[in-house]
């Protein structure tokens, strides 16, 4: 059971604004550790999209956009595009078990 | 580019010892700047980080699999491994070799992953 949790699913269409939360506590997100998120097509490895809440690898297209506050992060997808279907998935930090990396709970991006 | 690539049985009986080797290429395992990680995902659900290992030997492990957990890093092969004892069929899965940044430790490469099916 994740730490950080995500919607199971969020639809838009093409040309479309999304956004997939990431809530987490006092002990991860909340504590200041940084928030990471990652693409993932079907049978494919995870992609890095978003590192240090809101930087993006080269070739990632700022379409995506990360953001923090609190004890939640968030993805946004903006102009959403076919290619965009995928799970999203975020990581931190935790430190109540001792040094702990997490990742979210995953969220299905459907494009309709 | 760095690449990397998981390799071992694709079938383990249960109680037995899971082996994963993965071989980095394009650059070297022994760079300051990095750990190395393990990532497995049981089919159709989520990502769960199994532990990482920095080129000097130094580890650090999900304390839910800790128990049963071993990394180990070969420099002379530019090779890292994971070997997980008593598995069960939870430990089903692809598992993901990957490299993470020492200092905000997100993974940015990693390799196409392997199933590892534990079945009789």
């Amino acid at each position: 059971q994740s730490v950080l949790t995500q919607p199971p699913s969020v639809s838009g269409v093409p040309g479309q604004r999304v956004a997939i939360s990431c809530t987490g506590s006092s002990s991860n997100i909340g504590a200041g550790h940084d928030v990471h998120w990652y693409q993932q097509h079907p049978g494919r490895a995870p992609k890095l999209l978003i590192y240090g809440n809101n930087n993006r690898p080269s070739g990632v297209p700022d379409r995506f956009s990360g953001s923090k506050s609190g004890t939640s992060a968030s993805l946004a997808i903006s102009g959403l595009q076919a290619e965009d279907e995928a799970d999203y998935y975020c990581q931190s930090y935790d430190y109540r078990l001792s040094v702990v990396q997490v990742f979210g709970t995953g969220t299905k991006v459907t494009v309709l | 580019q760095l690449q990397l690539q998981e390799s071992g049985p694709g079938l383990v009986k249960p109680s037995e010892t899971l082996s994963l080797t993965c071989t980095v290429s394009g650059g070297s395992i022994s760079s300051s700047s990095y750990f190395w990680g393990w990532i497995r995902q049981p089919p159709g659900k989520g990502l769960e980080w199994i532990g990482s290992i920095y080129y000097g030997g130094s580890t650090y492990y999900n304390p839910s699999l800790k128990s049963r957990v071993a990394t180990s890093v070969d420099t002379s092969k530019n090779q890292f491994s994971l070997k997980l004892s008593s598995v069960t069929a939870a430990d089903t899965a692809v598992y993901y070799c990957a490299r993470q940044g020492s200092g905000w430790y997100y993974f940015d490469y990693w390799g196409q992953g392997a199933l590892v099916t534990v079945s009789s």
